[in-house]
């Protein structure tokens, strides 16, 4: 079962920054918190992940608070394209299959014109 | 170049018969991975396999058979396919096997499996 809660929808201006929140307050201290998104028909794109310190990439930058219980995925320009389902997959740092990536119902991004 | 690549894209077919879905990667990955994806759209994960080996198995009928015939090679074959294998697979690909920093998984596009 997913060990994460998230909004089942939003919408965002394009061009606009898109903050996707997301709780995970059972995270223990060896396990990641991971991002990825599903356009339609396609297959999951990674996004981003973190482990305790704020990341950023080409993507996306990701928020994770002092406490790691939530963390906030950050689209600084929304586009269009961006218009997707959002996973946020808390998984442990061990081989196994404690490392698998347990997909939840996400968050269904719609991007607006 | 696609990274992780599926045969083929659409594949329809009758109650009880066998089919197989192909899957390759061009990353120079260790580990492939089979994702099913059902019609509430709730993906899971079917199989791991890591240097041409069986990881993890997560209770799928045994019907359902993966088949690696080399690293960059990971195809799934069914048999006496049920309604209830209509869904999309996916497969997916890592560098290594060990979760953490280095294993981000890459998926492929999806085969939709529609039994009828």
């Amino acid at each position: 079962d997913a060990k994460t809660t998230q909004p089942t929808s939003m919408d965002c201006a394009e061009g606009r920054a898109a903050n996707l929140p997301c709780n995970h307050s059972t995270i223990s201290g060896n396990e990641y918190v991971y991002w990825y998104r599903q356009i339609h028909s396609q297959g999951p794109q990674y996004i981003i992940h973190g482990l305790k310190n704020n990341e950023t990439n080409e993507m996306a930058s990701l928020i994770i608070t002092e406490d790691r219980k939530s963390s906030t995925l950050i689209l600084p320009h929304a586009t269009l394209r961006d218009t997707a389902v959002y996973y946020c997959i808390v998984r442990k740092i061990y081989g196994g299959s404690q490392g698998n990536l347990i997909f939840g119902k996400g968050t269904k991004l719609s991007v607006k014109p | 170049d696609t990274a992780v690549s599926q045969t083929p894209k659409y594949l329809v077919t009758q109650m009880g018969n066998d089919k197989s879905i192909k899957c390759e990667q061009n990353l120079g990955h260790d580990t492939m991975y089979w994702y099913k994806q059902d019609s509430k759209k709730f993906l899971k994960i079917m199989f791991s396999y890591n240097n041409k080996e069986l990881i993890i198995n997560e209770t799928v009928p045994n019907r359902f058979s993966p088949k690696s015939p080399d690293k960059a090679h990971l195809n799934l074959h069914i048999n006496s396919l049920e309604l209830g294998d209509s869904a999309v697979y996916f497969c997916a690909s890592s560098q290594v096997f060990l979760a953490g920093d280095q294993d981000t998984q890459y998926f492929g596009p999806g085969t939709r499996l529609t039994v009828l």
